[in-house]
């Protein structure tokens, strides 16, 4: 267990629809990131905030936006939801921002039907 | 641009014997290399990782490699047991925090 948990573990919504992904970092870490991971792009970073600011943003939708809370957890909001955006949806997080170890929560799995 | 290749896409072997993942950066601003296993139904777990300023590192059975002149960064699984066959995943981070994860290797170990 990394210590990172997410909520839902599964989802199952229609095109067109909106959703909110949650996670709570372990304690004492200060940043999030979140991965979508797909069988074709593989794992791809979306976004990362540290200490509730947006930290760097790498190829995220702008149909999906994120934020992080003062209690430092986090959640990613996707919306107009499309037949691709099914995937499996990861949040990290570290104690600060650049070179330290990343532990990843279990994971949301997305089904957009 | 960011670009991490991983070889190979599948890896099949013996118990006992050792696997080597092989891993290709673009970006010669990335200076941390983490691995990680990935287990059907879970989260990536961090096995180990290397920073810029070391040429290897070892962690019981496993060892990591890096080359940053050539780019290159390697795992090295010795005495592999069943509980080793995962996906595992080689990454960069180009000082930004962020992780260019490689496409994963899909590790069978067969008893």
């Amino acid at each position: 267990d990394s210590g990172v948990t997410q909520t839902p573990k599964h989802l199952i919504t229609a095109t067109g629809q909106r959703v909110t992904l949650r996670c709570s970092p372990r304690s004492g870490d200060l940043s999030v990131y979140w991965y979508q991971q797909s069988l074709d792009q593989g794992l791809q970073f979306l976004i990362q905030y540290y200490n509730g600011e947006e930290r760097a943003k790498g190829n995220i939708l702008e149909r999906f936006s994120a934020q992080q809370f003062p209690d430092l957890h986090s959640e990613l909001n996707l919306s107009s939801l499309e037949l691709g955006d099914s995937a499996l949806y990861f949040c990290a997080s570290s104690v600060a921002g650049q070179r330290n170890e990343q532990f990843f929560g279990p994971g949301t799995r997305l089904t957009v039907l | 641009g960011e670009n991490v290749e991983q070889h190979p896409s599948t890896l099949s072997v013996q118990e006992g014997d050792s696997a080597v993942i092989k891993c290709t950066y673009s970006d010669s601003a990335s200076n941390y290399f983490p691995w990680y296993k990935q287990e059907l139904g879970k989260g990536p777990q961090l096995i180990i990782d290397i920073r810029s300023n070391v040429g290897e590192k070892k962690d019981q059975r496993i060892a990591v490699t890096l080359n940053k002149t050539a780019k290159h960064f390697s795992l090295h699984i010795t005495e592999t047991q069943p509980e080793d066959s995962a996906v595992y995943f080689c990454a960069a981070s180009p000082n930004t925090g962020k992780l260019i994860f490689g496409q994963g290797t899909t590790l069978q170990v067969k008893p």
